[in-house]
């Protein structure tokens, strides 16, 4: 059973626009995760947000939370040709980690 | 360096022909995980296993098998492979079930 689901399934933005994706969830966590994949390689993790935090930055990512939605929000900013590739959300259930489907995000030229 | 290391890499086998996909990290990580990635689906758990000798089942754990003898190493075991489990699959380690995972590169297995 999935507990992120990410949308937009795809996007594509032009280079130096700000991608926005978001993630929703079912259950109550105890933090949330943020990782990218490039065309099949292994996971990168990006940013980890705890239940008790509403926002979080690291370099041209910030991360929202909001655990009354079940929802989180990854924004790149300054998007460059390098972020192209898939993002995922992922939560824990008890003691095993969900990941949703992802978001593949293509950076144009 | 930290590093999560799969092996093989790429696998072409048959029907019923028993395999092992290994899993070795060097971070004296107490969680280590096994996912599989299939178009559309996104990845899914298999099997997790919070320290050693302790392991449980993930969401998709039919046909599978793990262990954890030493803390370094979690082994894949497919015991009779079908064609439903060619996929692309990922081992993965963390300091615990919640914190930041490390990924393999990741095995293409191709079951004939």
């Amino acid at each position: 059973s999935q507990q992120g689901e990410e949308d937009p399934q795809a996007l594509s933005i032009q280079e130096g626009e700000n991608a926005t994706m978001n993630c929703s969830y079912k259950t109550s966590i105890n933090n949330l995760q943020w990782y990218r994949q490039n065309s099949g390689r292994g996971l990168v993790h990006l940013i980890l947000i705890r239940s008790n935090e509403r926002e979080k930055h690291s370099g041209r990512l910030r991360v929202t939370l909001d655990t009354s939605k079940k929802s989180s929000s990854l924004l790149i900013t300054a998007s460059r040709a390098a972020d192209t590739a898939s993002y995922f959300c992922a939560t824990d259930r008890d003691d095993k980690i969900i990941f949703g489907k992802g978001t593949r995000l293509h950076i144009l030229p | 360096e930290a590093q999560v290391t799969q092996n093989p890499r790429y696998l072409i086998t048959v029907t019923g022909k028993k395999l092992t996909v290994t899993c070795s990290q060097n971070m004296n990580h107490e969680y280590m995980s096994w996912y599989r990635q299939d178009p559309g689906l996104g990845l899914r758990q298999i099997y997790y296993s919070m320290n050693v000798e302790v392991t449980d089942k993930g969401d998709v754990p039919e046909g599978y098998k793990v262990s954890r003898k030493e803390k370094r190493n979690f082994p894949l075991i497919l015991e009779s492979p079908s064609p439903n489990q060619t996929s692309l699959y990922f081992c993965a380690s963390s300091s615990f079930n919640n914190q930041p995972q490390h990924f393999g590169d990741g095995t293409r297995l191709s079951i004939l």
